[in-house]
């Protein structure tokens, strides 16, 4: 049973595109939720929180929908730097320990 | 901008050996954990630890593993007698309580031959 779950990818998008990610979760007493990205062979590097009320940073916008157990994330205006693989993530627990989905990789083509 | 470090970047151990892995959490977070990932697979939970104690595990950290906060900056994990299977990057994060957004150090990649 995967308690994140994501399209694996690839996507592959020409640079200026706009791209977005969806993601489902099973575990319902998961308190926050968070996008990262993972470059290769690299440390997940914290995106964003998501908020039900949605949240936006620069060209980045998350979105978590609790009622659907579901998360997006979108990005506007795509640079090449954006190419990493993005990973969905709940935490839940007392001690708020994260819980990956597997990731959704993405390159934007020059 | 603060960050979280671990040492040594690679580590090389033949299978049966011990391993101790180091990591300098963030200086004002309390909430610090081990997350480990198999090459080509999803980053995973080992543990977690606060004020000195470990607050959760999974199925994964076994009795071969153990966690130490022996000063006020290095957190540590050891492996008592590596397999095979332990191969993996090994993530040190921490967190502070009011975020509870966990930031990560850049991994310790072990082989185990």
């Amino acid at each position: 049973r995967k308690e994140v779950e994501q399209d694996p990818g690839p996507f592959n998008v020409p640079e200026g595109a706009t791209v977005a990610f969806n993601c489902t979760y099973s575990n319902s007493a998961s308190q926050s939720f968070f996008w990262y990205r993972q470059d290769c062979r690299k440390e997940p590097k914290l995106l964003m929180s998501v908020y039900s009320s949605g949240n936006e940073d620069g060209r980045f916008t998350a979105q978590l929908n609790r009622a659907s157990q579901y998360i997006s994330l979108l990005i506007r205006d795509s640079k090449l730097s954006d190419s990493a693989t993005y990973l969905c993530v709940g935490s839940s627990g007392s001690a708020r320990q994260l819980t990956f989905g597997s990731g959704t990789q993405l390159t934007v083509l020059p | 901008e603060p960050e979280v470090t671990q040492t040594p970047s690679h580590q090389v151990t033949q299978m049966g050996q011990e391993v101790i892995l180091r990591c300098v959490p963030i200086s004002n977070h309390l909430y610090f954990y081990w997350y480990r990932q198999i090459l080509g697979q999803k980053v995973e939970f080992l543990v977690s630890f606060y004020n000195n104690e470990i607050s959760e595990k999974s199925e994964i950290f076994d009795d071969q593993f153990s966690v130490e906060r022996p000063d006020g900056s290095n957190f540590t994990l050891k492996i008592r007698s590596t397999k095979l299977e332990d191969s993996a990057m090994y993530f040190c994060a921490s967190t502070s309580a009011e975020t509870y957004e966990q930031y990560f150090g850049p991994g310790t990649r072990l082989t185990v031959t």
